[in-house]
């Protein structure tokens, strides 16, 4: 109940396409959905964040979708870049300072 | 802002020997300190949570006598990996939260080769 899915695992897209990245949560209490970009050798850093009370969120090519009735939310890239290419993780917290859930992973390789 | 410092960035000793991980928030108070794990192509795996002045919780399967964590002040957390031996060889990254706050800022991460 505690895990967070993560899907695809692998994902090729051409440079201009749309990369979407999927998560699906059974634990109703997540209530802060971030997701991390991550380069070879390098920690994580912190891309976008959702909380349930919103269904879409922003921030520049990037955008966050929440569907709290199916427990799912979905990263999507807008015209992706080759520099883009990295491995995103997904994740939900329950509380505020609390431990975060990590999804898999997924390895985005973005073709010129 | 919320700028997350490890030393060292990697580490190569002998099995047997004993390596402390340094993890500081260079900007921010880090009420709350995260060490994961992290295999090649692998996901974190979350270790421990420390906060300061209190002794850390650690996860279920992690050896809490050989991975000491001491969170001694509000900027700074280090990760003792004892009596190291080949299979502890990882990346390790710690992250910090600043108090009643969802985002968890990373450090860069260590490697950690143990030959």
């Amino acid at each position: 109940q505690q895990q967070v899915k993560q899907s695809p695992q692998s994902l090729i897209v051409q440079k201009g396409g749309i990369s979407i990245i999927n998560c699906a949560y059974e634990n109703t209490a997540f209530d802060y959905f971030p997701w991390y970009q991550q380069f070879p050798g390098k920690g994580p850093a912190l891309l976008i964040a959702i909380r349930p009370d919103v269904s879409e969120k922003k921030e520049g090519r990037f955008t966050i979708s929440f569907n709290k009735s199916a427990k799912q939310f979905s990263l999507h890239i807008m015209d992706s870049q080759p520099g883009d290419s990295a491995t995103y993780f997904c994740a939900a917290s329950e509380y505020q300072g609390g431990k975060l859930i990590f999804g898999q992973g997924t390895e985005l390789s973005v073709k010129p | 802002g919320a700028v997350v410092s490890q030393h060292p960035s990697w580490v190569i000793c002998k099995s047997g020997t004993s390596v402390k991980i340094e993890c500081r928030s260079l900007d921010f108070q880090a009420t709350t300190m995260f060490w994961y794990r992290q295999f090649p192509k692998q996901s974190l795996m979350l270790m421990a949570t420390s906060n300061e002045g209190s002794k850390a919780t650690y996860e279920q399967g992690v050896e809490k006598d050989k991975f000491l964590i001491n969170h001694a002040s509000l900027t700074l957390s280090t990760l003792t990996v004892t009596s190291a031996h080949p299979e502890d060889s990882s990346f390790y990254i710690c992250s910090a939260s600043r108090g009643r706050v969802y985002e968890q800022y990373f450090g860069p991460g260590t490697r950690l080769t143990v030959t």
